[in-house]
């Protein structure tokens, strides 16, 4: 089966930049998406389509896709983003969703 | 406004049978598809169903195929889990989330607060 692999956590200073990096086999020919998870709460949809952002999501999250991996970051981080970030594709070979393993972000 | 709510989580014994259900309100229901997504207790998310716009075309994750089937009402606007022979490893919050399409293959941009699923004798 398909795996997403993510480094399991990221510390930051506030006002720093965080990046969370998503990586599987021939991920540069997959669509990624990113969710937000803060404690006790559902998921929520942060970036769309490797690099866009729903509505009401802040510009300081971003995504990108160079084709090795994709990324989500997260420019001048503040106490409100502490959470955990999932990447998902799908696998249109099995035809399931695939989560990756996920990064709980940290700010110190 | 999007509103999700799911029902009928508890606590079930091992080989019984659970159904659960998501209630929509707020957009043209019939319109899209929707999975179900669960997250055992402290780990990450897992994928679990995804079950088209007119309900024709459903899908399932290894670890469950066989044993869940999902389903959609579009008069009642309701989406159903039906998860038969449970195990331990079921334990889990599970989560229905709206796709963006009515195909299932985009993105999950609406999640309920999910209900909680407990196997144990």
């Amino acid at each position: 089966s398909y795996e997403l692999t993510q480094p399991p956590s990221v510390s930051v200073a506030p006002g720093q930049t965080a990046s969370i990096s998503c990586g599987g086999k021939n991920i540069g020919t997959k669509t990624v998406h990113w969710y937000q998870q803060k404690p006790g709460q559902a998921p929520v949809l942060v970036v769309q389509d490797d690099s866009d952002r729903p509505p009401g999501i802040p510009e300081r999250f971003s995504g990108s896709h160079s084709g090795f991996a994709a990324t989500l970051t997260i420019n001048r981080v503040e106490a409100g983003d502490e959470a955990d970030y999932y990447c998902q594709v799908w696998d249109t070979t099995s035809h399931q969703g695939v989560f990756g393993t996920g990064t709980k972000v940290t700010v110190l | 406004q999007v509103q999700l709510v799911e029902s009928g989580g508890g606590v079930v014994q091992p080989g019984r049978s659970l159904r659960l259900s998501c209630a929509a309100a707020g957009f043209v229901f019939g319109d899209y598809a929707f999975h179900w997504v669960r997250q055992a207790p402290g780990k990450g998310l897992e994928w679990v169903s995804l079950i088209s716009s007119d309900g024709s075309a459903t899908y399932y994750a290894d670890s469950v195929k066989g044993r869940v089937t999902i389903s959609r009402d579009n008069s009642r606007n309701t989406l159903v889990l039906q998860l038969n022979n449970v195990r331990p490893d079921d334990t889990a919050i599970y989560y229905c989330a709206k796709d963006w399409g009515g195909d299932g293959w985009y993105y999950l941009n609406h999640w309920g607060q999910g209900t909680l699923v407990t196997v144990s004798s």
